[in-house]
């Protein structure tokens, strides 16, 4: 079974860190770009970040550039979100997901990141 | 900064049709956008619908279908059905590796 599992988020205080990972199972992940998208609570979705199939290539939306770094370890199938200098506006449900043909393919469950005051 | 365009909110009565449409406010969509479309009900993660403008993920019903119309890609379901009664969105390629999503459309079946 194609499988996703985020994990790492939690609560966090102003200006903190945080690395969500994303561990990939039952599909040859090294073959995928990979995604992050998020959804702050009651919102719609949007996306964060992507990463080419070797890691080479990154992008980011820009509300993140400068703050996050996206990552991939394919010799152990999970994708990477280093979070820094986190802002209260970055609380949302964190959701990775692989690329295919431009588009989000398979996606996972999503983990949580909170903000803290 | 590029802004996707939906409609906030549609109905549909069971066995309808109901287009729902994804824009651009500047501009107008294109097969290069490779639009693709989401649905996501609540507590659920997104399931992948449509992608490339018109190509069916695995195991989506036939009754939705994607074009282009106009000026923008449109999410086409035929047979409305009471779960399809979902958030809906759309998601634009804009180029150099960037993605947007629009903001959403909320279909209510009734």
């Amino acid at each position: 079974e194609v499988q996703l599992l985020e994990s790492g988020g939690g609560l966090v205080q102003p200006g903190g860190s945080l690395r969500l990972s994303c561990a990939g199972s039952g599909f040859t992940f090294s073959s995928y770009a990979m995604t992050w998208v998020r959804q702050a609570p009651g919102k719609g979705l949007e996306w964060v970040s992507s990463i080419s199939v070797s890691g080479t290539n990154t992008y980011y939306t820009d509300s993140v550039k400068g703050r996050f770094t996206i990552s991939r370890d394919n010799s152990k199938n999970t994708l990477f979100l280093q979070m820094n200098s986190l802002r209260a506006e970055d609380t949302a449900l964190y959701y990775c997901a692989t690329l295919l043909s431009h588009a989000f393919d398979v996606w996972g469950q999503g983990t949580m990141v909170t903000f803290s005051s | 900064q590029t802004v996707v365009t939906q409609e906030s909110s549609f109905s549909v009565s069971p066995g309808g049709t109901v287009t729902l449409t994804c824009g651009l406010r500047s501009g107008s969509v294109s097969n290069t956008n490779y639009p693709s479309w989401y649905q996501q009900t609540p507590g659920q993660a997104p399931r992948t619908l449509i992608y490339s403008t018109n190509i069916r993920s695995s195991g989506v019903p036939d009754r939705f279908s994607g074009s282009i119309l106009g000026n923008k890609a449109a999410l086409t379901i035929t047979g409305a059905q009471a779960d399809d009664e979902s958030d809906y969105y759309c998601v634009l390629y804009m180029g150099s590796g960037i993605r947007v999503f629009g903001g959403g459309t909320k279909l209510t079946v009734l």
